[in-house]
């Protein structure tokens, strides 16, 4: 069965310091990979995504990701935080065909402190 | 581009009232959309998968008479929410599937409230 691990719950940070939130998954089949964010009592937002190319993703805002096939990860990084980035970063896969349904890490609370 | 909507963004009803939410993809056609709910701070868990004008199909263990989903067209999906009660509050999520990059687009989401 096809999963999403996030280790970590809550990942406090200072300003200005790097950041790696991890994401882990297991498939047996082709995956595309994603990282949303969600500020408080708000709805998703698509941060960046892995659908084929290069392994390396980037955002607009400093974040990037890697895609890690023999790893089976897709971990978050950014290398200065800020506080705005204090949020709740979930990870998720779909899959190259079929229903395109999304699996959805548990999500990790980023918390940036001044 | 690729903005979906959902509405209303917070409701409270009555225990044993039914409440309809709407979401709707409002610059592309969305071939699928999903229903989500999530709870405190945890993850989304999909509800249902909607494709225009066919049944939805729903994940195991969600209620399809409690949880009504219509999707009368290209840019409209419905949840209805029958005879609510306290315990089906929660915050509702739904995307759209379609648009520049074939990715899903989530809906800022509906907080239901049951008293």
């Amino acid at each position: 069965a096809q999963s999403v691990t996030q280790l970590d719950s809550q990942v406090p940070v200072f300003e200005e310091a790097p950041v790696e939130l991890r994401c882990n998954y297991s498939s047996s089949v082709s995956v595309y990979l994603f990282w949303y964010v969600q500020y408080p009592n708000q709805g998703l937002q698509l941060l960046l995504k892995y659908l084929s190319g290069s392994t390396l993703v980037e955002s607009i805002n400093g974040f990037e990701a890697e895609f890690n096939k023999s790893q089976t990860s897709f971990h978050l990084r950014k290398p200065s935080v800020h506080i705005s980035d204090t949020a709740e970063y979930f990870c998720a896969v779909s899959w190259t065909s079929g229903t395109y349904k999304y699996i959805f890490g548990t999500g990790t609370r980023l918390k940036v402190l001044a | 581009g690729a903005v979906v909507s959902q509405h209303p963004s917070w409701v409270i009803c009555k225990s044993g009232t039914s409440v309809k939410i709407e979401c709707r993809s409002l610059d592309f056609q969305a071939t699928t959309m999903f229903w989500y709910r999530q709870f405190p701070k945890q993850s989304l868990m999909l509800m249902a998968t909607s494709n225009e004008g066919s049944k939805a199909t729903y994940e195991q263990g969600v209620e399809k008479d409690k949880f009504l989903i219509n999707h009368a067209s290209l840019t409209l999906s419905t949840l209805t929410v029958t005879s609510a009660h306290p315990e089906d509050s929660s915050f509702y999520i739904c995307s759209a599937r379609g648009g520049p990059s074939d990715t899903q687009y989530f809906g800022p989401g509906t907080r239901l409230t049951v008293l």
